[in-house]
């Protein structure tokens, strides 16, 4: 079946480490997104991609790293320069539309991050 | 950068009864959806809308692109229906989603 898969579910962070969070999709989309979300709030966009190999900041960029080598892949890096980073993660994707204009945003299920 | 505000913030409904959940935007977007979060962190697609009027079994959504708001309405809620319902919209073609903060949706028995 097609979807956005991400991985793991739960991770836990140790204090001046990194961690690296998975986004996989087999829609064929060209759009990934990076959203965080904190307890209560709406998500906030951290970092997107709308081709491979090109990436631009979103809102909350500082403290997080990504790399787009594959259409399909669009991994996270959670940095220890990243104060706060207990959150849970959520990556997206969307195919783009006639004169760049996106489609939907589909979103996987998400990676709870918490600090040890 | 756009603003998107959310009302009311919370719901509670009994099993059955109907609900209206607004979405105000303070600029034109050329997107806007509505999601549903589940209690396990799931986000739904519920509707991609940018104007019009769309239905999808008890659910439907109104957007009024030129007074800047949407509408999402629920009939016959169902206690599967609690969750939180957010509305997102993009301005411009930088394909940034903006979400609002949620509206906490409670359906008792």
């Amino acid at each position: 079946d097609g979807g956005i898969t991400q991985s793991p579910k739960y991770l836990f962070r140790k204090e001046g480490q990194n961690v690296t969070l998975s986004c996989e999709q087999n829609l064929n989309h060209d759009a990934m997104y990076w959203y965080r979300q904190d307890p209560g709030q709406g998500l906030r966009l951290i970092y997107y991609s709308q081709i491979v190999n090109d990436f631009q900041k979103g809102d909350i960029a500082e403290g997080y790293s990504v790399s787009r080598e594959k259409k399909e892949s669009f991994p996270l890096t959670v940095t220890s320069a990243q104060k706060n980073p207990t959150a849970f993660y959520l990556c997206a994707s969307s195919s783009r539309g006639r004169l760049y204009s996106n489609q939907p945003q589909h979103f996987g299920d998400g990676t709870r991050l918490s600090i040890l | 950068g756009i603003q998107v505000e959310q009302s009311p913030p919370d719901l509670i409904l009994q099993e059955g009864a109907n609900s209206t959940l607004r979405c105000n935007f303070s600029d034109s977007v050329n997107n806007l959806q509505w999601f549903h979060q589940n209690p396990w962190g799931q986000l739904i697609n519920l509707f991609y809308i940018p104007s019009g009027t769309k239905q999808n079994g008890r659910l439907s959504a109104t957007t009024v692109a030129t007074e800047r708001y949407s509408l999402l309405y629920i009939s016959s809620s169902q206690t599967t229906d609690s969750g939180v319902y957010f509305c997102a919209v993009e301005a411009g073609a930088n394909s940034k989603l903006t979400f609002g903060k949620g509206i906490t949706l409670s359906v008792r028995p």
